[in-house]
């Protein structure tokens, strides 16, 4: 059974930058038969993809994030990050990793639990 | 840029009664990139229905999905009060690659 699971820090200050880890378990980020993506939520708002990463390294971005995102991958501890710089009170939200399997279709099979970030001061 | 739309954006039933959202797209969706999502409180999001009509593993039959183009629909049988949630539409291919509608809210009488 794949299992992803969020960490970092749940308060950031504005202006720096929110790193956040996902580790995998019950299957390995090394396959390329997967896509490692991290979305966020708002509370009370809806979903937002954020990046996906490929096992090559290869990523994609939403436009709307791109200047701020970065997304990594470390194979050796089958773990993929997001970092997020120059936050502010509106990147605020519940952060998400999940998988998607490229081979059957580009849908979300498998969620962690979800980590809320707050941004304060 | 692809936008979904969702309605109605709160349901209210009674048990035992039958749910039908619905989700429009701006632009033609390929099938195979349609999926549908349900979001308990407090949960992460769990993929109910993937390639429009196919139900994801663990998924009871009283789901279901249909639609094509820019046009789907997801079906709820004989309502339970652990239906409860808010469901999401997704699509995959425009930029950017993946984006949600804004949800339903399926509540019980």
């Amino acid at each position: 059974q794949v299992q992803l699971q969020e960490s970092g820090p749940g308060l950031v200050k504005p202006s720096q930058t929110l790193s956040l880890t996902c580790t995998v378990s019950g299957g390995s980020v090394s396959s390329g038969s997967f896509y490692w993506n991290w979305l966020r939520q708002p509370a009370g708002k809806g979903l937002e993809w954020i990046g996906r990463i490929y096992a090559t390294g290869g990523t994609n971005y939403n436009p709307s994030l791109e200047s701020r995102v970065n997304i990594s991958i470390d194979t050796s501890k089958n773990s993929f990050s997001l970092k997020l710089t120059s936050v502010s009170a509106a990147d605020t939200a519940v952060y998400y990793c999940a998988r998607v399997a490229a081979v059957v279709g580009m849908y979300f099979d498998y969620w962690g639990q979800g980590t809320l970030v707050a941004v304060s001061s | 840029e692809i936008v979904l739309t969702q309605s109605p954006g709160t349901l209210s039933l009674s048990p035992g009664e039958r749910a039908t959202l619905s989700c429009r797209a701006s632009q033609s969706v390929s099938s195979g990139y349609f999926a549908w999502y349900q979001q308990k409180p407090g949960q992460a999001p769990r993929l109910l229905i993937y390639a429009v009509s196919n139900r994801a593993t663990g998924i009871p039959d009283r789901f279901s999905g249909s639609g094509s183009g820019t046009d789907f629909s997801l079906n709820i049988n004989r309502l339970e009060p652990e239906d409860v949630a808010v469901y999401y539409c997704q699509q995959y291919g425009s930029s950017p690659l993946f984006s949600f509608g804004p949800g339903t809210k399926v509540d019980i009488k």
